[in-house]
């Protein structure tokens, strides 16, 4: 009965390497996102969807393709692997009420490890 | 520009010691504060926000508007509270602006 749940939890690649991780939710909540948390555990956003559409695309480079096929899940696709892609990738998702930011819920992230 | 901002990278602290958390913010508007902490191998999860001014686990922050700030505090800190700690900053989107964390070390 996990709320967010990540897949892989360890993905370890070479660079140039296309690879995705997967991000499925059961709280039946309408947004849902992928932060990045580098190696000083530094937490950014990189996209939100609401109901399937994206609403937040912060400056990430386009090798980077969020998908989401319904509203429970948010796949993230990273094409052509570099060093620098290697990181924690957590996934989340909230309700957005008006004027309110809702708690959001996380995954238990995936590491990726680029060689 | 928004921006959240914890000084302290690691603030290690003996039980039974006060414990503040530091968190100042950059918003124009009316901010939404949230402390999210992250216990060693568990997911990180909301702690409190400051709209419900409510105490969890001993914990409290008082958003202070003149100082832009949120600072996380416990009157005594116990080994359990040992965890990294991020302050966040919400906006309506749904959107969290983080800090860069704060790792607290309680020694027995």
């Amino acid at each position: 009965d996990t709320a967010v749940s990540q897949t892989p939890k360890y993905l370890v690649t070479q660079m140039g390497n296309d690879k995705s991780i997967k991000c499925e939710q059961n709280l039946g909540h309408d947004t849902m996102y992928w932060y990045k948390q580098d190696s000083k555990k530094f937490l950014k956003i990189m996209f939100s969807y609401n109901n399937k559409e994206l609403i937040i695309n912060e400056t990430v480079p386009n090798r980077f393709s969020p998908k989401s096929p319904d509203k429970a899940h948010l796949n993230l696709h990273i094409n052509s692997l570099e060093l620098g892609d290697s990181a924690v990738y957590f996934c989340a998702s909230s309700q957005v009420y008006s004027g309110v930011t809702g708690e959001l819920f996380f995954g238990e992230g995936s590491r990726l490890t680029v060689l | 520009a928004q921006r959240v901002t914890q000084p302290e990278k690691l603030l290690s602290v003996f039980k039974g010691a006060p414990v503040e958390l530091k968190c100042n913010y950059s918003y124009s508007g009316s901010p939404e504060l949230f402390w999210y902490v992250q216990y060693s191998r568990q997911r990180l999860q909301l702690l409190l926000r400051h709209i419900s001014r409510e105490s969890i686990k001993g914990f409290t922050a008082d958003l202070n508007k003149g100082e832009t700030s949120f600072h996380l505090k416990k009157p005594f800190a116990q080994e359990e509270d040992s965890a990294m700690y991020y302050c966040a900053l919400g906006r309506a989107t749904g959107k969290l602006i983080f800090g860069q964390g704060t790792t607290l070390q309680v020694k027995p």
